[in-house]
């Protein structure tokens, strides 16, 4: 099963770009990287996939490296609506996904 | 509006009874999925379903049971057997199998006293 590893926490100031680096060193080929930010007391919601190098919504950017062994979450000028815990998933059809901790993400004034 | 709805969003049982959280979905996705999460902690995956009349189990399977006999409903029942009930439960759904990107309820936190 593919495991990912991420910070527990970050903190940032809102304005800054924050950046979420998560390792997941066993990616299988068919493997999707996969991102979800939750709220306390709120369902996940989806951010973001990809499967290598970039990607690229409203509302985030995915950096794949060719290696695919890592993949960073890049928030543009995060404002205090962002905290939140955000989780890094890797799967492909067959294969559960495991929920880590996620990165507590901390956005101050 | 599109989307899947929990409920209740809270729930109160005394230990020793049977109760079952609805999860309804009208986005027209075959696959479902029951997650529980405690204070934390990620989520654990306790039954999901690929299509009607078919469902299998998780992680956390023991002492939940679940069943898909509509494409939108897929309600979790947490009976007498499971150990340490009170958590967060959280409903999901997604396209297919296939796809990662789930959508998922508000959850329900469930409290056994």
């Amino acid at each position: 099963l593919a495991k990912t590893t991420q910070p527990i926490s970050m903190d940032s100031y809102e304005g800054q770009e924050v950046n979420i680096t998560c390792s997941h060193n066993n990616i299988a080929t068919n493997d999707y990287i996969t991102w979800y930010q939750q709220f306390p007391s709120q369902g996940p919601r989806f951010i973001i996939q990809g499967y290598k190098t970039k990607v690229t919504n409203e509302v985030a950017s995915l950096f794949i490296p060719a290696d695919r062994k890592s993949s960073t979450l890049s928030l543009p000028r995060v404002s205090l609506s962002d905290t939140a815990v955000y989780y890094c998933l890797v799967g492909d059809t067959n294969r559960k996904l495991i929920w880590g901790l996620g990165t507590s993400l901390a956005v101050n004034p | 509006d599109g989307g899947i709805t929990q409920s209740p969003k809270y729930l109160f049982r005394k230990e020793g009874q049977n109760v079952t959280l609805s999860c309804e979905q009208n986005l027209n996705h075959d696959a479902m999925y029951w997650y529980r999460q405690d204070p934390g902690q990620g989520l654990r995956l306790i039954y999901y379903s690929q299509i009607v009349n078919d469902f299998q189990k998780g992680d956390i399977a023991e002492g939940y049971s679940v069943s898909r006999e509509k494409k939108e409903s897929f309600p979790l029942t947490v009976t007498s057997a499971q150990k340490n009930p009170t958590a967060f439960y959280l409903c999901a759904s997604s396209i297919s199998r296939v796809n990662t990107e789930a959508f998922f309820g508000q959850g329900t936190r469930l409290t056994v006293v």
